[in-house]
């Protein structure tokens, strides 16, 4: 079973607020993602890594940055949260560095509400 | 370019009813995985099954079973005797070696088991 970790699982806060929205696994796993996702509906790559040190933006542009200083932790920032950012956050992992094979694995999510 | 199309936006079936999920895709690798995920209301994506280009039986795992058809650039998904738990969201991705290794998702499909 993975175990891949996200903090806080619902988060509501106001306007204006800086906020970090934690990930972490266990795995080792080399690959890490950070999806935004309106319940139920498609998924948008925002983020990802292929290792410490490197980040990457995804397929959707997002004003969040992100950081991999360790191995299992991938922290998603916002600066300055706008009622726009409301949403899922889902965090994922998969091994590498062997390609596209390999399957990924998904954090429980964060919900985003913001006032 | 490489896209995922689930066409079934929704599907309502009573429980016992066989269901179909379809799946269609696009790429030009030679190379490439396709991968079904099943969001429950929790809102935790669970990997269910990864197929590769090159292998083409169909798969069964209890209830579920998978359908690959290269020619038709499908991977379809049954449920065979639905039961209420089985109500989620249900998403096909597909990933490439030569994509950067990063997922492309469906818009996933809305299944709702009745009692």
């Amino acid at each position: 079973e993975a175990d891949i970790y996200q903090t806080p699982r619902y988060l509501v806060i106001g306007t204006g607020k800086k906020i970090t929205l934690e990930c972490s696994q266990t795995m080792g796993h080399d690959k890490m993602y950070w999806y935004q996702q309106d319940p139920g509906m498609e998924l948008h790559l925002i983020h990802y890594s292929y290792g410490v040190n490197s980040t990457e933006k995804g397929d959707l542009s997002s004003e969040s940055t992100v950081s991999r200083i360790r191995t299992e932790h991938f922290p998603l920032t916002l600066e300055s949260a706008r009622p726009s950012h409301t949403s899922q956050y889902l965090c994922a992992s998969s091994a590498g560095p062997s390609g596209a094979y390999n399957e990924q694995f998904f954090g429980p999510g964060t919900r985003l509400t913001v006032l | 370019a490489q896209k995922v199309t689930q066409a079934q936006t929704e599907i309502s079936v009573v429980e016992k009813e066989d269901v179909t999920l379809d799946c269609v895709y696009e790429t030009r690798d030679t190379t490439y995985y396709l991968f079904w995920y099943k969001q429950p209301p929790s809102g935790e994506l669970v990997f269910l099954i990864r197929r590769n280009s090159f292998d083409e039986q169909n798969e069964i795992s209890g209830r579920y079973s998978w359908n690959f058809q290269k020619s038709t650039s499908s991977f379809n998904f049954t449920i065979t005797a639905s039961q209420v738990v089985d109500s989620a969201v249900y998403f096909c991705a597909l990933s490439e070696d030569n994509y950067g290794q990063n997922f492309v998702f469906g818009p996933g499909t809305r299944l709702s088991v009745l009692p």
